[in-house]
């Protein structure tokens, strides 16, 4: 059972325009979501997060939108660099016990000149 | 401020054969958790250690196990390994068991024939 959904496995972007990765995620005890990017060899590394009281988290070119009512969440990238070009993660979790982090299967962004 | 470390890079190992994987949280983190990663995955959760103690498991056999150590570095151990552990396995360290960003090391390859 795939709780977390990342239906794209790929995206191709043209720098300097708008990167719209998408997620979806099936439990409703879920109230923290994370995304990671991750290049070839290395671990991921951590993007940006939002919890479930808010709708909106911006942090530079990075904003995330979380609809929880469509169980749903997106990562925005403005503009897209071609340093962006890796595979993205988003990735949930429960404020109770554990923090058990469960990921999409990620999405795979590559930017175009 | 020293990042998340792991060692060794990569391993090779044969079926049944025994292995021991190391990491180094944070400066900082008390909490250090496992996934494994597959190829084409998503990394999937295998255990949470907090004050040396395992706090919380994933959907991973007995003959995964795991220690935490009082400098809250941790070390991982699969016995009788199986073609199908090949995968990444990845340490993510943390200041709270929950609630709060996780940071992932580089990963170990490990490839069983």
């Amino acid at each position: 059972d795939q709780q977390v959904k990342q239906n794209s496995p790929s995206l191709s972007v043209q720098e300097g325009r708008i990167s719209i990765l998408n997620c979806d995620y099936t439990n409703s005890m879920f109230d923290y979501f994370l995304w990671y990017k991750k290049y070839p060899a290395e671990g991921p590394t951590f993007l940006i997060s939002i919890s479930s009281i808010k709708d909106k988290n911006e942090d530079g070119r990075f904003t995330v939108f979380l609809n929880k009512s469509a169980k749903h969440l997106s990562l925005h990238i403005v503009p897209s660099q071609p340093g962006d070009s890796a595979v993205y993660f988003c990735a949930a979790s429960g404020i109770q016990g554990a923090q058990k982090l469960v990921f999409g299967q990620g999405t795979r962004l590559t930017i175009n000149p | 401020e020293t990042g998340v470390t792991q060692s060794p890079t990569h391993l090779i190992k044969t079926r049944g054969q025994q292995v021991t994987l190391r990491c180094s949280s944070q400066s900082g983190h008390n909490t250090v958790s496992w996934y494994q990663q597959a190829l084409g995955q998503g990394p999937q959760f295998i255990f949470q250690y907090y004050r040396e103690e395992e706090n919380g498991r994933g959907n991973f056999p007995p003959r995964f196990s795991g220690l935490q150590f009082p400098n809250y570095s941790s070390e991982l151990n699969v016995n009788a390994l199986e073609l199908d552990d090949s995968a990444l396995y990845l340490c993510a360290s943390s200041a709270r068991t929950s609630g709060e960003t996780q940071y992932f090391g580089p990963g170990t390859r490990l490839l069983v024939l």
